[in-house]
């Protein structure tokens, strides 16, 4: 079975900070993981996506994420948040083996000015 | 390009009541999945189809059927609406069959309230 989990239901930050935001997963296989974004009363729109190669993978609006296969995780960073990017982001995994998605539970950022 | 798009974006249904959320897509891809996504949950797949003719169940199909009618379209039907089915129904779509590795898009979404 794979599973995926965000630690945090919310964080905050202030606007030009560092954000973060947490994903650890578990699969059988080799996994393939995303990052979507969420604003209200909206659709998931596609940032990243790890599939193989460069552990560092850099995507939409700024955003990065940095594969840990030895720690099993896949953290969303951004080096100084905006305002804009407050909203949901899930975390998603999939793998050879499944070959569907499983998402995490969502996390909260909220970016004060 | 209108990428995947969801009919209608709000609906109330009563207990017991049927009724069909429509989903196309025009970016010629081959897999289509419905998802709900309720509070604290993340999304949960309740049905997909991998290519035009064939559908699976996903993590939560009891009370759902599912159509693909054509490549473009993937309808998912509640015959007799309850109000655990109260959510947010979610339709995505990815270019490669089974869509292992493929980015799934995603359409914005039909709010269902079952009274």
């Amino acid at each position: 079975a794979q599973s995926v989990a965000q630690p945090e239901d919310q964080v905050n930050v202030a606007e030009g900070n560092p954000l973060t935001v947490k994903c650890t997963y578990s699969v059988s296989g080799n996994p393939y993981l995303f990052w979507y974004v969420q604003y209200p009363n909206r659709g998931l729109q596609f940032l990243l996506k790890y599939i193989t190669g460069d552990n560092l993978v850099k995507g939409s609006y700024g955003f990065e994420a940095e594969f840990n296969k030895s720690q099993t995780s896949f953290h969303l960073k951004k080096p100084s948040a905006l305002v804009s990017d407050s909203a949901l982001y899930f975390c998603a995994v999939s793998s050879d083996s499944w070959g569907k998605f499983q998402f995490g539970a969502g996390t909260q950022v909220v970016v004060t000015p | 390009n209108a990428g995947v798009t969801q009919t209608p974006k709000f609906q109330v249904l009563k207990t017991g009541q049927s009724m069909t959320l429509q989903c196309a897509q025009d970016m010629n891809h081959n897999s289509m999945y419905w998802y709900r996504q309720d509070p604290g949950m993340g999304l949960r797949l309740i049905y997909y189809s991998a290519s035009e003719g064939t559908t699976d169940k996903g993590e939560v199909p009891n009370g759902y059927n599912v159509s693909r009618l054509n490549k473009r379209e993937f309808s998912l039907r509640l015959e007799s609406a309850a109000p655990s089915q109260t959510s947010v129904y979610f339709c995505a779509s990815s270019e490669a069959f089974a869509g292992v590795r493929d980015t799934q898009y995603f359409g914005p979404g039909t709010r269902l309230t079952v009274l």
